[in-house]
């Protein structure tokens, strides 16, 4: 019953090559983010959806292309994959609309690009 | 702009209090947020204050709000070595209801027993 679940949990590609993450939340939620952590620990946004429109792209290349299917769903596709992706990738929920809004994390996939 | 700072590391010894510091600048948010991560997990809340608020206590924590100064602490009480992880504080920032999160480095909290 995990409330937001994204997968793989690891994933360790070369150089080049293209990848897909995805997430799934079962909250209910109509907004969906993903975050990337860097080796340092630090968060930061990547792109946000509500109700499957693209509200937050936080100058992300455009390597990076998230699709949303559908309002329980958000998925991160990379291409060309560098070095510098290597990172770990947390997809969030939460219902945006409210003045009280409790963002819900994944346990992250580590992307390690070799 | 929109910052959100923390030092970086604590020691503290089991059973004493810790006190992990943030400091923000953007003025208009209106609720703060401490996230804590454990070792290979994903965010998990901890609690959050309102900015009208000073203080909010939470059984062990404490979260104090100085709003003038853009400062906000969390004070774990009788530290466990369970509460050893990383301490996120982070703003809701952009502007609407996006939700968007700023954090901060986050704070590395080791509990010795």
């Amino acid at each position: 019953d995990t409330a937001v679940s994204q997968t793989p949990k690891y994933l360790v590609t070369q150089m080049g090559n293209d990848k897909s993450i995805k997430c799934e939340q079962n909250l209910g939620h109509d907004t969906m983010y993903w975050y990337k952590q860097d080796s340092k620990k630090f968060l930061k946004i990547m792109f946000s959806y509500n109700n499957k429109e693209l509200i937050i792209n936080e100058t992300v290349p455009n390597r990076f292309s998230p699709k949303s299917p559908d309002k329980a769903h958000l998925n991160l596709h990379i291409n060309s994959l560098e070095l510098g992706d290597s990172a770990v990738y947390f997809c969030a929920s939460s219902q945006a609309d409210r003045a009280y809004t409790e963002a819900f994390f994944g346990q992250g996939t580590r992307l390690t690009v070799v | 702009g929109e910052d959100v700072e923390q030092s970086l590391f604590l020691s503290v010894r089991e059973g004493d209090s810790s006190v992990i510091n943030c400091t923000y600048t953007d003025s208009s948010s209106t609720y703060l947020y401490w996230y804590k991560q454990e070792p290979g997990a994903g965010l998990q809340l901890l609690t959050y204050i309102f900015s009208n608020m000073d203080m909010k206590q939470d059984q062990r924590l404490t979260v104090l709000l100085n709003k003038k100064d853009k400062h906000l602490s969390l004070r774990i009480a009788d530290t466990q070595t369970g509460d050893s992880a990383i301490y996120f504080c982070a703003e809701r920032g952009g502007s609407g209801n996006t939700g968007k999160l700023i954090f901060g480095q986050g704070t590395t909290l080791q509990v010795k027993p």
